[in-house]
């Protein structure tokens, strides 16, 4: 069974980067599929933030592109997000998930928990 | 980027309906559709991919369908276990978006 796991800081200060970290089991990263940043601001609905390969190509959403970075660490199994210059608009549930499909073009068929993150001096 | 647009915003239901809910895309994405089910202070759980394929261990009461810019999800014989809101997501290109959500409600 794949399980996706979020960890990072659940309070970020305005203008500060926003880093989380997503530890992966029950399948190795470097075996294939996407792997992606999704976020909810509470009450909200879905935004896609990024995809990454275990290859390393990345997609980001235009949106956030200026803002964001997708990295994967295969010796590791986990892949992170940082987002920077966050402000009280990046306040959201954050979740990491597996994507499947092609050319960043994917379904997600497993999701972690989420993790809270709020963005307050 | 091509926006989704879900029908209805919320609706309520008995146990044992026939329960539809309606997807849109602004431009055409083939079957590129997916479906969503959320539980409140729940992540996301897969239902169906490409617009009418059942993920493995979703109950067969729901169904997709659909192609190009319209679909639907159909649950047969609503559950109480199956209030909750669901998104539909189009996977044709990126950005990768949602639909707004359709909340479900039990009687």
């Amino acid at each position: 069974q794949v399980h996706l796991l979020e960890s990072g800081p659940g309070l970020v200060k305005p203008s500060e980067t926003l880093s989380l970290t997503c530890n992966v089991s029950g399948y190795s990263i470097s075996s294939g599929y996407y792997w992606v940043w999704i976020r909810q601001p509470l009450g909200q609905g879905l935004e896609w933030i990024g995809s990454i390969y275990h290859s390393g190509s990345a997609y980001y959403n235009p949106s956030l592109k200026s803002r964001v970075t997708v990295s994967v660490d295969t010796s590791k199994n986990q892949f992170s997000l940082k987002l920077s210059s966050v402000t009280a608009a990046d306040t959201a549930m954050f979740y990491c998930a597996r994507g499947r499909g092609t050319s960043g073009t994917t379904w997600f068929d497993y999701w972690g928990q989420g993790t809270l993150v709020t963005v307050s001096s | 980027d091509i926006q989704m647009t879900q029908s209805p915003f919320s609706l309520s239901a008995s146990v044992g309906d026939r329960v539809t809910i309606t997807c849109r895309a602004s431009q055409s994405i083939n079957n590129y559709l997916n479906w969503y089910q959320q539980k409140p202070g729940k992540a996301p759980k897969f239902l169906i991919y490409t617009a009418s394929s059942l993920q493995s261990g979703v109950p067969s009461r729901f169904s997709g369908s659909g192609s190009g810019t319209d679909f639907t999800l159909t649950i047969r014989s609503l559950q109480p276990e199956d209030f909750g809101t669901y998104y539909c997501q189009q996977s044709y290109s990126t950005p990768i978006t949602f639909g707004q959500g359709t909340r479900l409600e039990i009687k």
